[in-house]
Order: C-alpha cells, then structure tokens, then sequence
C-alpha cells in the first residue's frame, strides 16, 4: 500500500461544477496535511494547509479532513478552466522532515 | 518578497558528468527540502537541511549529495550522471522543518 495514495484522473468537470478531489494517507500519526496545484511545467504550488478534522475554507477551495478515516478531500467550487492542473496531496513523515506526496490527480474543466 | 529561487531553469548533460544545482530560500526561512519529481509522477524526497545539518535524506543513491549554507541557501550535487536522472528538480523552503513548504520554480535536468 502506498504512503500517499490519490486518484490520477483525469477528473473532468464542467466549468461552474465543483470538482471533488480525494486522498488516503497510511500513517495514522500524520498530524498535517497540504493540497498543491501544479501546472504542466511549472511547479507545485501550495493551495491549502488543514491540521484539524473537519472543513476549511479558503476562497473557492474547501479541504476536508477525517483522521479516523485517514482521507483528506480538496473541493474546487465554481470550477474554472484556469484550475485545469494536477493536485498534489502531500503529508509530512513522522519527524517532520519530509513530504511524502501521492501521484497526483489531473483536473480538465471543459467551458 | 522574493520566493524560492532556482538555478540554474535548464540543464542539458551528458551521463557520466556532474552536475550542481542551487537554490536560495524565501528570507527567514531555515529549511530547505529536494525533491525529484519525474513526468507523471508526485515530487519524491531526497534531502532535507535545517540549520546546515541533515535531517532528512530519501531513498536516493551516494551519488546524490546536499549542503545548506550559513545564509540557509543550497545545492544539490549529483555525479556519475544516469539517463535516469533526467527530471525536474525542485527545492521546497520552509520557516522550520514541519511547516508549510513552498517550492522554486525548479531545474528540469535533461542527461543524454
């Protein structure tokens, strides 16, 4: 089982709709969980920090967390295509000095 | 405020070389983090330093070896150069060791 494990996609969305993201983690102990968008070429680019159970929201994007679960979603509201991207979903290692990332989820959202 | 800043974007080698790649963190940040992302795949961990020391290094052979500076800044060296290294390469800053991490723009390094 992977340490980071995300849907690659492709997810694709109607521009309007809201597009739902989804990410298991193994490490029971993780305490803190991080969503990046990257653009083909480019680098990730950090989107959202969550360290409690439950929602965040920032802007268009919630994140959403249930430790006993282990899964962490990212929601995208009102879809655009600008947010056509891969996700990252990143978890640190247990002594903090490393992000274990999951593959990946690639967005379309098609006008 | 400047970001993580990278050099040098590209690089074209040949197997066998080295390489050095740097990396300049966001001001007050301490921790500096490499990562290897091939196409298709998430970023993978190779190196962590904070406060010039070590503290974290991932499954990566000898040949991939790391320094932090005293201004906090970084390389990353890479010898005997494998097709397979061929990547982008990023550097990822953060304040301490477990806190947000933001990522420079990278070093795609081709080797043929």
């Amino acid at each position: 089982q992977k340490e980071v494990e995300q849907n690659s996609g492709p997810l694709s969305v109607p521009e309007g709709a809201i597009a739902s993201l989804n990410c298991t983690y193994s490490d029971r102990g993780s305490q803190s969980f991080f969503w990046y968008r990257q653009y083909s070429g480019k680098s990730p680019e950090l989107i959202m920090s969550i360290y409690s159970n439950g929602d965040k929201e920032d802007g268009r994007f919630t994140a959403q967390l249930n430790k006993a679960s282990q899964y962490v979603s990212l929601l995208i509201r009102d879809s655009q295509p600008s947010d056509s991207a891969t996700y990252l979903c990143a978890v640190p290692g247990a002594a903090g000095n490393k992000l274990t990332f999951g593959g990946g989820t690639r967005v379309l959202v098609k006008p | 405020d400047a970001g993580v800043t990278q050099s040098p974007t590209h690089l074209i080698k040949t197997r066998g070389q080295q390489v050095t790649l740097r990396c300049s963190p966001i001001s007050g940040h301490k921790s500096v983090s490499w990562y290897q992302q091939v196409l298709g795949q998430g970023p993978q961990f190779i190196f962590q330093y904070y406060e010039k020391e070590e503290r974290g290094r991932g499954n990566f052979p000898d040949r991939f070896s790391a320094r932090q500076f005293p201004n906090y800044s970084s390389e990353l060296n890479v010898n005997a150069l494998l097709l397979g290294d061929s990547a982008l390469y990023l550097c990822a800053s953060s304040f301490v060791v477990d806190t947000e991490a933001f990522f420079g723009q990278g070093t795609r390094l081709t080797v043929v």
